[in-house]
C-alpha cells in the first residue's frame, strides 16, 4: 500500500480553471503538508496542518485553499489557475521532526 | 529564520570517485537535518538524518555527520554509482517542540554520475 499517495499524477488545464489535488496518507500520523517545487527543482511549503488545524501558511495566494476534512487526507483547491502556478506540488505527512514521507507528486501544467 | 545553504551544482563525477555535497545551516536551537534525494521524474526519499549533535546519518554507502560547532551537515559517498545521478536536498526541521514541522529545503544540487 501507497504511504501517503496523491491524485492525480498529471494535470494540464486552461489558465482560468479551477483545479483539485487530492492527497491521502495510511501512516497514521498527525501532519500533513503541501509543498510546491518550481522549475528550479525548489522546494517551499505552502500549508501544514494537524489534526485538520491548519498551523503553517506560508504567503500563498489567497487562489490556493486546502482542506482537511479528516487527519489522513489534505487536499488542495487552486481557483482561477495562472501559468506562474506550473510546478510540481508534493503532498507529505509526519508525526514528529524525525522525518516525512513525501507523496509522488503533481505535476500541473497551465496552458 | 531558518535556511538551509547547499552547494551548487550541477556536479558531475566518473563512476567510483568521491563525493562530497556541502551543506549549512542557521537555526535556533537543535534542529533535526536530513538529507533527501529526487531521481528523475519521482518524488522525494528520506536518504539519512541525524537529529542531534555528532549523531552520523547513514544509508546506501553514504553518510553524514551533524556538527553544531560549524552547523553543517555534509553528504559524502566514497565511491558513486551511475544510479546515484539524482538531485540532492539537504533539509532541517524545527526541534521547538509543538507541531511545526516545517521542513526547509536548501535549493538542491543535481548529481550525475558517468559511467
Amino acid at each position: 500500500d501507497t504511504a501517503v499517495s496523491q491524485t492525480p499524477k498529471y494535470l494540464v488545464t486552461q489558465m482560468g480553471n479551477d483545479k483539485s489535488i487530492k492527497c491521502e496518507q495510511n501512516l497514521g500520523h498527525d501532519t500533513m503538508y503541501w509543498y510546491k517545487q518550481d522549475s528550479k527543482k525548489f522546494l517551499k511549503i505552502m500549508f501544514s496542518y494537524n489534526n485538520k488545524e491548519l498551523i503553517i501558511n506560508e504567503t500563498v495566494p489567497n487562489r490556493f485553499s486546502p482542506k482537511s476534512p479528516d487527519k489522513a487526507h489534505l487536499n488542495l483547491h487552486i481557483n482561477s489557475l495562472e501559468l506562474g502556478d506550473s510546478a510540481v506540488y508534493f503532498c507529505a505527512s509526519s508525526q514528529s521532526s524525525k522525518g516525512y514521507t513525501f507523496g509522488s507528486g503533481t505535476r500541473l501544467t497551465v496552458v | 529564520g531558518d535556511s538551509v545553504t547547499q552547494m551548487e551544482g550541477p556536479v558531475t563525477l566518473s563512476e567510483e570517485a568521491f563525493l562530497t555535497i556541502n551543506c549549512t545551516y542557521t537555526a535556533t536551537g537543535y534542529p533535526s537535518l536530513f538529507w533527501y534525494v529526487q531521481y528523475p521524474g519521482e518524488g522525494l526519499q528520506l536518504l539519512l538524518k541525524a537529529t542531534k549533535a555528532d549523531d552520523k546519518g547513514s544509508n546506501k554507502g553514504f553518510e553524514a555527520t551533524y556538527r553544531k560547532e560549524t552547523t553543517s551537515f555534509h553528504l559524502e559517498k566514497g565511491s558513486v554509482q551511475v544510479s546515484d545521478s539524482a538531485v540532492y536536498f539537504c533539509a532541517l526541521t524545527p526541534n521547538s517542540g509543538g507541531s511545526n514541522y516545517k521542513l526547509t529545503f536548501g535549493k538542491g544540487t543535481l548529481l550525475t554520475v558517468n559511467p
